[in-house]
């Protein structure tokens, strides 16, 4: 079964450094995600992408953040000056949504655990 | 915003037992998708629900749409040890041609041998 893939599992910063935390989706998806998920509680929604640019933000994604698709494979989600609340599991997801949403399926990454020191 | 609420936050359950966790919405929702996620894992779609008063079923789990659109529940029967994990429930809001996942808070399933 295809699958997203994300590296690294884990990555340790100190605070203030650049991070970015890379993603290949499934091939022929359209669509990307990052989810972030702080230990415990509940999967939070950061940026959806499409056709190289973002369609959707919460609010949690402020100028620290940025997303990129440099190439045909990778998505990436770059985070300016960490700080220690950015410590969390970071998902990404890919889906092949055409604009019916009842095909819309999203598969997720195994996530990178990022720590901030 | 738009929010779901889920109930109960933690289940314990005895294997072989019953139970169902609930999402519930203030407002109608165009759709529902159900997540699981096993402990150290990520999550992993189970089912979409669009249609009202909607039920499917895999195997032992049961999933619901109320009639209004602002509810939906998952029943899992004769519940066992490979239950474990947190279920969300998640809204796909659209906005145009885009949308963003909303997940709930999560029920926490414990399953005791």
């Amino acid at each position: 079964e295809p699958e997203v893939t994300q590296t690294p599992s884990h990555q340790v910063t100190q605070m203030g450094q650049e991070v970015i935390l890379r993603c290949v989706p499934i091939s022929n998806h359209l669509y990307f995600y990052w989810y972030r998920q702080i230990l415990g509680q509940k999967v939070e929604f950061l940026v959806s992408f499409y056709n190289n640019e973002i369609s959707e933000k919460s609010e949690i994604f402020d100028d620290q953040f940025s997303v990129e698709r440099p190439d045909g494979s990778n998505f990436t989600l770059k985070i300016r000056s960490t700080k220690l609340e950015d410590s969390a599991m970071y998902f990404c997801a890919s889906s092949a949504r055409l604009l019916d949403s009842s095909k819309n399926i999203q598969y997720f990454g195994a996530g990178t655990r990022l720590s901030v020191l | 915003g738009q929010q779901v609420m889920q109930i109960p936050q933690y289940q314990h359950v005895q294997e072989g037992e019953d139970f169902t966790t609930y999402c519930n919405s203030s407002t109608t929702l165009s759709n529902i998708q159900w997540y699981k996620q096993r402990p150290g894992g990520h999550p992993v779609f189970l089912i979409q629900l669009v249609k009202s008063g909607e039920v499917k079923k895999q195997k032992r789990l049961t999933f619901q749409f109320g009639e209004a659109k602002k509810n939906s529940s998952l029943h899992i029967t004769a519940t066992q040890t490979t239950d474990v994990g947190t279920y969300f429930c998640a809204q796909y809001m659209t906005t145009d041609s885009w949308g963003k996942f909303q997940f709930g808070a999560g029920t926490q399933v414990v399953v005791t041998p």
